[in-house]
């Protein structure tokens, strides 16, 4: 399957920083990317949905000012934390899409704890 | 609203036994995916069905989708320690401009010797 690449694989920021993650398909262009989040002992939740050139989608329930994506090239989108508190403290875990109702392919997931 | 139920949440099970992992979801979709994750690791794809009547088979598991019923199950044959983990269902909500996973809760596997 093609490969997705997410980083780092973990982070440890203060409170009040801003933290940035990475997410590259690595082999095949794409199209849409996706974000979630996944609390301990818990499923995963759509944050966001990206797509190459425009705005991000929020789902319900998640500030677009807190959690900003760019989605700037076919390969790369980034998901920047804002003033991060330790509430955000979670696993946040990419995926990547060709476009058009194909599989997606998850990243390797960033543990990231504010202190 | 997607809905994706997952049961049963918890399974704890011994060494060559078999168990079945069952997912129902609330409106028509396209494909149904079947996830494994590790503890502290992200997602493993396991299965992706595709039509009515789809049955996928490796190793020890195999997953089907009954799309009328809009219902999956994913059969764990002769249970082996290395099959612990959390697995997790998804279906594709085609509904909007963009194809996104609606998740089940998990269930969250114990083999035991």
């Amino acid at each position: 399957g093609a490969v997705v690449s997410q980083h780092p694989s973990r982070v440890i920021c203060k409170s009040g920083t801003s933290v940035k993650i990475e997410c590259r398909s690595l082999d095949f262009q794409a199209t849409t990317m996706f974000w979630y989040r996944q609390f301990p002992k818990q499923s995963l939740m759509l944050m966001a949905t990206s797509n190459e050139g425009s705005k991000a989608t929020y789902e319900q329930g998640v500030e677009k000012d807190k959690f900003l994506i760019n989605h700037a090239s076919l390969t790369l989108s980034t998901l920047t934390v804002t003033s991060a508190h330790p509430e955000d403290s979670s696993f946040y875990i990419c995926s990547a899409e060709q476009g058009g109702n194909t599989e997606a392919f998850f990243g390797q997931g960033t543990r990231l704890t504010v202190v | 609203e997607l809905k994706v139920e997952q049961n049963p949440l918890f399974l704890s099970m011994q060494e060559g036994k078999n168990y079945t992992i069952y997912c129902n979801y609330s409106t028509t979709s396209d494909r149904l995916y079947w996830y494994r994750q590790d503890p502290g690791k992200s997602l493993e794809s396991l299965f992706v069905l595709l039509s009515n009547g789809a049955v996928k088979q490796e190793g020890r598991l195999m997953a089907s989708l009954d799309t009328k019923a809009r219902l999956s199950t994913l059969h764990i044959t002769a249970a082996v320690h290395d099959l612990s983990a959390t697995y997790f269902c998804a279906v594709m909500d085609s509904g909007g401009s963009n194809y996104k996973l609606t998740f089940g809760k998990g269930t969250l596997l114990t083999v035991n010797p």
